[in-house]
């Protein structure tokens, strides 16, 4: 049973904008150091959001985190072709003193 | 320019050993926590264990607990994963990844690229 759960899809066309869930408990999600990770082909994953919604300095603001209770959201505006790409959210779980990540979602550009 | 370049894996046969070594530069390593994160084929990432800035802590998946090891030479700018009792589940692409923080509150800020491990008969 996994820890975080996201879509395993989602899609829209370029230009639009893409939301990814990443659900959770009060062990988890509930707390407030949620990262967001993109994992283009043959890449390395990225680090695009933490603590909720903090960017480093070389994400653009097209990416946006938020979260409610034990629900996280990744907000991806103005959709390009390179986006396309699996996304993870992941936090530290206080109940199992382990990380966990989310079970993944894979964006499609339309 | 921050680097995580891992060495050490392989096709290594069920019950055997294996150590992952991850050669950091471009950032103070000795002030960063590290981690050991997995892909197995198809799919998701999967966190394998957590070493503090100064090796004084450690935490492990439950998967891997008794029979992984992290460690670290900040004299060398080195991470090590010593994978004993290797078993097919473990198999996938192991990346080493640093945190600015403590494992409570911390984030996985820079990847390497990863190193396959096959574990098969």
């Amino acid at each position: 049973q996994p820890v975080l759960t996201q879509p395993p899809s989602v899609s829209a066309a370029p230009g639009q904008k893409v939301t990814i869930s990443c659900s959770g408990n009060n062990s988890n999600v509930g707390r407030n150091h949620l990262s967001w990770y993109q994992r283009l082909p043959g890449t390395a994953p990225k680090l695009l959001i933490f603590d909720i919604n903090k960017r480093p300095s070389e994400i653009p603001d097209r990416f946006s985190g938020s979260k409610s209770a034990t629900s996280a959201t990744l907000d991806i505006t103005g959709l390009q072709t390179g986006d396309e790409a699996d996304y993870y959210c992941a936090i530290w779980d206080t109940s199992l003193s382990a990380y966990v990540f989310g079970t993944g979602t894979k964006v499609t550009v339309l | 320019q921050v680097q995580l370049v891992e060495s050490g894996g392989g096709v290594v046969q069920p019950g055997r050993s294996l150590r992952l070594s991850c050669a950091a530069s471009g950032f103070p390593f000795s002030n960063y926590a590290m981690h050991w994160v997995r892909q197995a084929p198809g799919k998701g990432l999967d966190w394998v264990a957590f070493i503090s800035y100064d090796g004084g802590n450690e935490y492990y998946a439950d998967s891997v607990k008794g029979r992984f090891t992290i460690s670290r030479d900040n004299s060398k700018n080195t991470l090590y994963l010593q994978m004993n009792s290797l078993k097919p589940d473990d198999t996938g692409v192991y990346s080493c990844a640093s945190d600015p923080r403590y494992a409570d509150s911390g984030y996985f800020r820079h990847w390497g690229q990863g190193t396959l491990v096959a574990v098969s008969s």
